[in-house]
């Protein structure tokens, strides 16, 4: 069955630390996603791409970045962590843009702990 | 800028219905979408509305009212399993690229 991971679950690491947070999807959709979830905040884009070689900033995108190089793959990583960064992050892929029609499809999360 | 109000939290018991708002404000509106998300989970997708009216699937149906730029997801015969967080969601213009973007969702209690 197609499905959507990320890697690690969890990650505890230190301000400074230059951190990568995995996701992998075999779903073959050209649309990926990031987001961070954080109490009364909902969900916030942080990056997204529509293809390979596209990425695109999202409205919390200062201190990460990603680089999609296949369709299957949209490493997010945060270039110095820092303990405002500690969040949930959900990746997502999608069919259409936007995932409207269809919905976007989530990952299981990685909890992300900066100290 | 893009902005959504609903709710921070409903509460009701099982075998009721309830109904969940979400008020919006965009630069481009395509749609109004409905997420859940349990405790400790990921969100799922439950609908999308691109036109005014009301979409029934199951036990949930999504209304929206492209003037009075409101919707709302109406969960009929509670059950247990349905309390949750809902975030309404709008697909919006922005600069240029079709995104989603998220409300601070509603959680739901149902109580026996």
């Amino acid at each position: 069955d197609a499905e959507i991971t990320q890697s690690p679950r969890h990650k505890i690491t230190e301000t400074g630390r230059q951190v990568t947070l995995a996701c992998h999807q075999t779903w073959n959709h050209n649309n990926m996603f990031w987001y961070r979830q954080d109490l009364g905040h909902g969900l916030r884009l942080i990056h997204y791409s529509y293809g390979v070689q596209d990425t695109n900033k999202g409205e919390v995108s200062d201190g990460y970045s990603v680089s999609r190089s296949n369709t299957e793959d949209l490493p997010l990583t945060l270039e110095s962590a820092a303990s405002s960064q500690t969040s949930v992050y959900f990746c997502a892929s999608s069919v259409g843009l936007a995932g409207a029609t269809s919905g976007q499809y989530f990952g299981p999360g990685t909890r992300l702990t900066v100290l | 800028g893009q902005s959504l109000e609903q709710p921070s939290e409903v509460t009701a018991v099982e075998g009721a219905i309830v109904q969940i708002n979400c008020t919006y404000q965009t630069s481009g509106f395509y749609g109004l979408s409905w997420y859940q998300q349990h405790d400790g989970g990921a969100p799922t997708f439950l609908s999308y509305n691109a036109l005014d009216g009301l979409e029934e699937t199951g036990r949930f149906s999504s209304f929206l009212s492209r003037s009075d730029s409101y919707g709302y997801l109406l969960l009929q015969e509670l059950q247990m399993k349905d309390s949750a967080s809902y975030f309404c969601a709008v697909r919006d213009r922005g600069t240029g690229f079709q995104k989603l973007v998220f409300g601070t969702g509603t959680r739901l209690l149902v109580s026996p």
